[in-house]
């Protein structure tokens, strides 16, 4: 496979369920994200890891745990969502996290639905 | 606070020419990115200027005016599969990537 994988595509949780979202990349890029993405609303950027160090947070809440094993793969861990949490869930990845053009590649998404 | 400005929605004809316009108002500037998303799917990368001035790639082409804090996509020789949605995003001076809501594109026949 090529490119950004995510899985599962779809995931329908309760709220008291634990469940995560998978990530992986084959670009040989050093720098991994995930987004938050909600309809007719800007892109959320939840958590950045380069060479696997967490580089930012912003200020999401503890209900999601992000983990990064590697350069290539990215989780993310879900447990006692809000139904508000509900959105399209986008995995990236990029050469240089950095000052570059850091261009970055996305996956497809993971669509969470919390009852 | 910083802010990017794109249209909702747009809706164009088979065959014509749209223009997408992206304004921004940032805590400096280091680069300013076009993406395309159909739906269900990735967003995937479009375009990236830096400099002032259009940036002509295929039927797509982008321009820059930093003065003024303004961006335009131009798509020419519109086809059915140009439906999508497409998103304008600037890096500040922390080379932090600051996010439009996205501008929805139809093309109609």
């Amino acid at each position: 496979e090529t490119g950004v994988t995510q899985t599962p595509r779809h995931l329908v949780m309760g709220m008291t369920n634990k469940k995560s979202l998978k990530c992986e990349q084959h670009l040989g890029h050093n720098a991994m994200y995930w987004y938050k993405q909600s309809a007719k609303k800007p892109l959320e950027l939840m958590f950045v890891y380069n060479f696997k160090e967490q580089t930012e947070n912003n200020s999401v809440p503890s209900r999601f745990s992000p983990e990064c094993p590697n350069s290539s793969h990215l989780f993310l861990h879900l447990h006692t969502l809000q139904p508000e949490d509900s959105a399209l869930y986008l995995c990236a990845s990029s050469q240089d996290g950095g000052r570059g053009a850091n261009v970055l590649t996305f996956g497809a998404g993971s669509r969470l639905t919390v009852l | 606070g910083q802010n990017i400005d794109q249209p909702t929605e747009m809706t164009a004809t088979e065959g014509a020419i749209v223009q997408i316009n992206c304004t921004y108002q940032t805590s400096g500037f280091n680069g300013l990115f076009w993406y395309q998303q159909h739906a269900g799917e990735a967003p995937t990368f479009l375009s990236y200027n830096v400099l002032d001035g259009l940036e002509e790639k295929g039927r797509f082409s982008s321009f820059l005016s930093r003065s003024k804090g303004y961006s335009y996509l131009l798509l020419k020789e519109l086809q059915m599969k140009d439906s999508a949605s497409y998103l304008c995003a600037v890096r500040d001076s922390n080379y932090q990537l600051i996010w439009g809501a996205g501008t929805k594109l139809i093309i109609k026949p």
